[in-house]
């Protein structure tokens, strides 16, 4: 069954970095686009980002852009998020998620279960 | 950005009852619309898909529709374990974009 599970939560300083792990497993890793979607204490959902299957395509909320980056390594089934210059309304958990069709970028299918950031001083 | 204004934000219905939840595109999105669940404490979960497909194993008491820029989800006999707050999410462009979110609550 597909499994995400995230790492890398914590707290933070404003204007710090934090990097975020997601390791996939349950599936074909390498020809699924990945997506990470945010969600603050109370609030919806948003979307930050998505990465094609290859690493070749990559688009970005435009509250991210400039400041996080999205990357994977598909040798090792994992997806990752550099979050630079934080802010403290980026308090949020933090998902993995999967694009249901391969080879290609549609919609998210799968979310992993998330992992809290907690940006403060 | 394409903006997601669902209606309502919030609603109480009965077990028994069907409940209609919209969608409202700012642009024409054409059929690129998805529906998620959301229980508390837990991550979102796919109920349907390109405005009427559904996600395996999601019961067929949901049902979606829709296009252009108005959809609706139908959960046409609430049960109880429907209690949950619903997002659409249209994929026609980037950024992706949510809807803020329906409350389904069941008396």
């Amino acid at each position: 069954q597909v499994q995400l599970v995230e790492s890398g939560g914590g707290v933070v300083q404003p204007g710090g970095s934090l990097r975020l792990s997601c390791a996939a497993s349950g599936f074909t890793f390498s020809i699924y686009a990945m997506h990470w979607v945010r969600q603050a204490p109370g609030k919806g959902l948003e979307w930050l980002a998505v990465m094609s299957y290859d690493g070749r395509q990559t688009y970005y909320a435009d509250s991210v852009k400039g400041r996080f980056t999205i990357s994977r390594d598909n040798s090792k089934n994992s997806l990752f998020l550099q979050m630079n210059r934080m802010r403290v309304e980026e308090t949020a958990v933090y998902y993995c998620a999967r694009d249901r069709a391969h080879g290609g970028i549609g919609e998210i299918d799968y979310w992993g279960q998330g992992t809290l950031i907690t940006v403060s001083s | 950005a394409i903006q997601l204004t669902q209606s309502p934000s919030s609603l109480s219905a009965s077990v028994g009852d069907r409940v209609t939840i919209t969608c409202r595109a700012s642009q024409d999105i054409g059929s690129d619309l998805g529906w998620y669940q959301q229980r508390p404490g837990k991550a979102p979960s796919l109920l349907i898909y390109s405005t009427y497909t559904l996600q395996n194993g999601v019961p067929s008491r949901f049902s979606g529709g829709g296009s252009g820029t108005d959809f609706t989800l139908t959960i046409s006999s609430l049960r109880p374990e429907d209690s949950a707050t619903y997002y659409c999410l249209q994929d026609r462009s980037y950024p992706y974009t949510f809807g803020q979110g329906t409350n389904l609550e069941i008396k």
